[in-house]
């Protein structure tokens, strides 16, 4: 079965590394989301990307950056990670039809 | 700009009761999709449902029904005869057509006590 999954599932680091989240999906979509949860915000975009070499900031995306140069993978790097980016980050990735099947999600605390 | 608002923030209700959870988007788009996600304790999002513009007919599957209503920009969701299984996030989503990322709505802690 195609699915996406993401690593590591739960990171404990510190203020000022660079951090790296991967994202891996077998959909063969185009289509490709970060995502931070927060409570009382909801989900909110961070990057997206519609393809191959193409990457979009979304909503907030100050800190982070994704880079995509295959179809299966888009990993989020929090250059210099602060504790404001301490939040649950989730991968999607949509298929034409439009709905975003989402990763496990990521738990990330920044110390 | 799109925007989707999910005014209760937290909602309770005994075992066997109706509840209805609300949902109000903005958009400019005459074309846009409307979803509703499930997040149980166990953190997946779940998939419920997704909705053109173009279609306002109600729609049931099982105990849950959305109804949706162009000229008051809502898509509201009924769970009848609510379960503890029930107890999750709802989150309420928006796609502009022009778009393919969805703004999401800051979602509804429901929770179904026995």
């Amino acid at each position: 079965d195609a699915e996406i999954t993401q690593s590591p599932r739960h990171k404990i680091t510190e203020t000022g590394r660079q951090v790296t989240l991967a994202c891996h999906q077998t959909w063969n979509h185009n289509n490709m989301f970060w995502y931070r949860q927060d409570l009382g915000h909801g989900l909110r975009l961070i990057h997206y990307s519609y393809g191959v070499q193409d990457t979009n900031k979304g909503e907030v995306s100050d800190g982070y950056s994704v880079s995509r140069s295959n179809t299966e993978d888009l990993p989020l790097t929090l250059e210099s990670a602060a504790s404001s980016q301490t939040s649950v980050y989730f991968c999607a990735s949509a298929g034409e039809t439009g709905e975003l099947f989402f990763g496990e999600g990521s738990r990330l605390t920044v110390l | 700009a799109q925007k989707v608002t999910q005014a209760q923030t937290e909602i309770s209700v005994v075992e066997k009761e109706d509840v209805t959870l609300d949902c109000v988007y903005e958009t400019r788009d005459t074309t846009y999709y409307l979803f509703w996600y499930k997040q149980p304790p166990s953190g997946e999002l779940v998939f419920l449902i997704r909705r053109n513009s173009f279609d306002e007919q109600n729609e049931i599957s099982g105990r849950y029904s959305w109804n949706f209503q162009k000229s008051t920009s809502s898509f509201n969701f009924t769970i009848t005869a609510s379960q503890v299984v029930d107890s999750a996030v709802y989150f309420c989503a928006l796609r502009e057509w022009s778009a393919r990322q969805l703004t999401f709505g800051s979602g509804t802690q429901l929770t179904v006590l026995p």
